[in-house]
C-alpha cells in the first residue's frame, strides 16, 4: 500500500530561522513521483515541486531546498531564513508515474513563522 | 486561461439533500480528480477520471457519484448529504506533456457544511 507520513503536525519558528519539514513515504512502485504543495491561510493549494523517483539530485529554488533520499524513503523540505509569508500548511504527496492526479497526501505540517 | 474553476465556493446543505459540486477546466487536461480535505487527515481522493467517459473510485468514494461527459467538466454529486460529508472539496486536473505527466492543478475549493 502507498502511504505518506508527515510526523510533524505543527512547527513554530521565529523569522530568519531555518526549518525542515519531514516527509517519509511507502510505495511498492519502482517509479513514482513525489510532490510538495503549500496551502496558505487563504486555502488554495500551491504546487512547489515534483521529483521523479529516478532523479535523486537535491534541488534548490531560492530559499527552498529539497532533499530526496530513496534509501530512507524520505523527501524533506527545508526553508532557509524563514519569513512570515511562509506560514502555511505544507503537504507532501506521492503519485504513480502515469497519473499524477491520483495523489496520496500526507496529513500536512502547519508552519507558523513569527516576526 | 481560468485554470480549474469550482462552483460554488461555499454551500450549506441539510441532511438528506442532494447537490452537485461543479468543476470545469479550460486547459484541455485529460486527467481530473476530486479530493476532500478534513482536519488532521490531509486530502483524500474521492473519484478520478483519465478522460471523457472514464471514471474510477478513489480512497473515499461512498456517498459520491461522478461522470465525465466532456473533457472540460467533472461534476461531483452528493446523493443524500450527511454531516460526515462536511468538508472542503478540491478538484484537480493534469495532463501528459509529451515527456511526462504534469503536477495536478487544483481549483480554489468548495467549503461544504451539512447540518
Amino acid at each position: 500500500a502507498q502511504k505518506v507520513t508527515q510526523a510533524q503536525t505543527e512547527i513554530s519558528v521565529v523569522e530568519k530561522e531555518d526549518v525542515t519539514l519531514d516527509c517519509v513515504y511507502e510505495t511498492r512502485d519502482t517509479t513514482y513521483y513525489l510532490f510538495w504543495y503549500k496551502q496558505p491561510p487563504s486555502g488554495e493549494l500551491v504546487f512547489l515541486i515534483r521529483r521523479n523517483s529516478f532523479d535523486e539530485q537535491n534541488e534548490i529554488s531560492g530559499r527552498y531546498s529539497w532533499n530526496f533520499q530513496k534509501s530512507t524513503s524520505s523527501f524533506n523540505f527545508t526553508i532557509t531564513a524563514s519569513q512570515v509569508v511562509d506560514s502555511a500548511v505544507y503537504f507532501c504527496a506521492l503519485s504513480e508515474v502515469y497519473n499524477t492526479d491520483k495523489l496520496i497526501f500526507g496529513t500536512g505540517t502547519r508552519l507558523q513563522v513569527f516576526p | 486561461n481560468a485554470g480549474v474553476t469550482q462552483t460554488p465556493k461555499f454551500q450549506v446543505l441539510k441532511t438528506g439533500q442532494s447537490m452537485t459540486l461543479q468543476c470545469a477546466q479550460d486547459m484541455n487536461h485529460e486527467y481530473m480528480s476530486w479530493y476532500r480535505q478534513d482536519p488532521g487527515m490531509g486530502l483524500r481522493l474521492i473519484h478520478y477520471s483519465v478522460g471523457a467517459g472514464i471514471t474510477d473510485q478513489g480512497e473515499v468514494p461512498n456517498g459520491y457519484n461522478v461522470s465525465r461527459s466532456t473533457t472540460e467538466d467533472f461534476p461531483l454529486r452528493l446523493l443524500s448529504a450527511a454531516p460526515s460529508q462536511t468538508s472542503v472539496y478540491f478538484c484537480a486536473s493534469s495532463y501528459y506533456s509529451g515527456q511526462a505527466y504534469t503536477e495536478a492543478f487544483f481549483g480554489q475549493g468548495t467549503r461544504l457544511t451539512v447540518v
